[in-house]
């Protein structure tokens, strides 16, 4: 099966700008969960979605950041305006059971905000 | 709040010797620990994954234990090799916040050859 994609790879963008990552998840996992890793930190939750309702959005740094699943598909995290903290690693992990299974990570997008 | 420590933060082997990572967390209210790997500008990969009700679990050279009541984890590879080199994260999926993972920094491990 595909594992979980997410583009692009890599983004450079200048403080101020807008900035979407995408991340498809596995088909047919119900769970998708958004991290990121800021330079020299540990990796950080950032929000939870059950389908196309957020479980979980504890984790989000402040309301510059807006994570959308339409459908129950794929899901979208934006960033407006992007700040030079924003820069790091933002990860997509799904899973197919809540609480039970492990979880399959994307390989990240990796953000820099100059 | 649920903290996950890992020791060492770096390691460097010769080729062939067996070895331990740590992982330590703070509540032992867990559904279960993950140990995943992560090579420079990749994504993270599963390794083993520990059920709360289980001590161990083993793929290949990879032996992971977990002691839940005393909060404590161990990565044992045995037979290390310069293919093994990466960065080992140890999380744990806390009951109190539902279906977050709880990361550690992570230890970085170079192998050589």
């Amino acid at each position: 099966e595909a594992g979980v994609t997410q583009f692009p790879s890599h983004s450079v963008i200048e403080k101020g700008q807008t900035v979407t990552l995408r991340c498809d998840p596995i088909s047919g996992h119900d769970n998708l969960y958004w991290y990121r890793r800021v330079m020299g930190k540990e990796i950080k939750f950032l929000l939870h979605f059950v389908k196309e309702s957020k479980q979980d959005e504890s984790g989000m740094p402040n309301n510059r950041f807006l994570a959308e699943r339409t459908g129950g598909t794929y899901s979208t995290l934006k960033v407006q305006p992007a700040e030079l903290e924003d820069s790091g690693v933002y990860f997509c992990a799904s899973s197919q059971v809540t609480g039970v299974y492990g979880y399959t990570f994307g390989s990240g997008t990796r953000l820099t905000v100059v | 709040k649920q903290e996950v420590t890992q020791i060492p933060a770096a390691l460097s082997v010769p080729e062939g010797e067996n070895l331990v990572l740590n992982c330590s967390f703070t509540d032992s209210a867990i559904y279960n620990l993950q140990w995943f790997r992560q090579d420079p500008g990749k994504g993270l990969t599963s390794l083993l994954l520990i059920q709360s009700s289980q001590r161990e679990q083993t793929s290949g050279r990879l032996n992971a234990s977990l002691d839940k009541s005393s909060g404590r984890s161990t990565l044992y590879i045995a037979a290390s090799q310069p293919g093994d080199s990466a960065t080992y994260l140890c999380a744990v999926s806390p009951m109190e916040y539902g279906n977050k993972l709880v990361f550690g920094a992570g230890t970085i491990l170079r192998v050589k050859s």
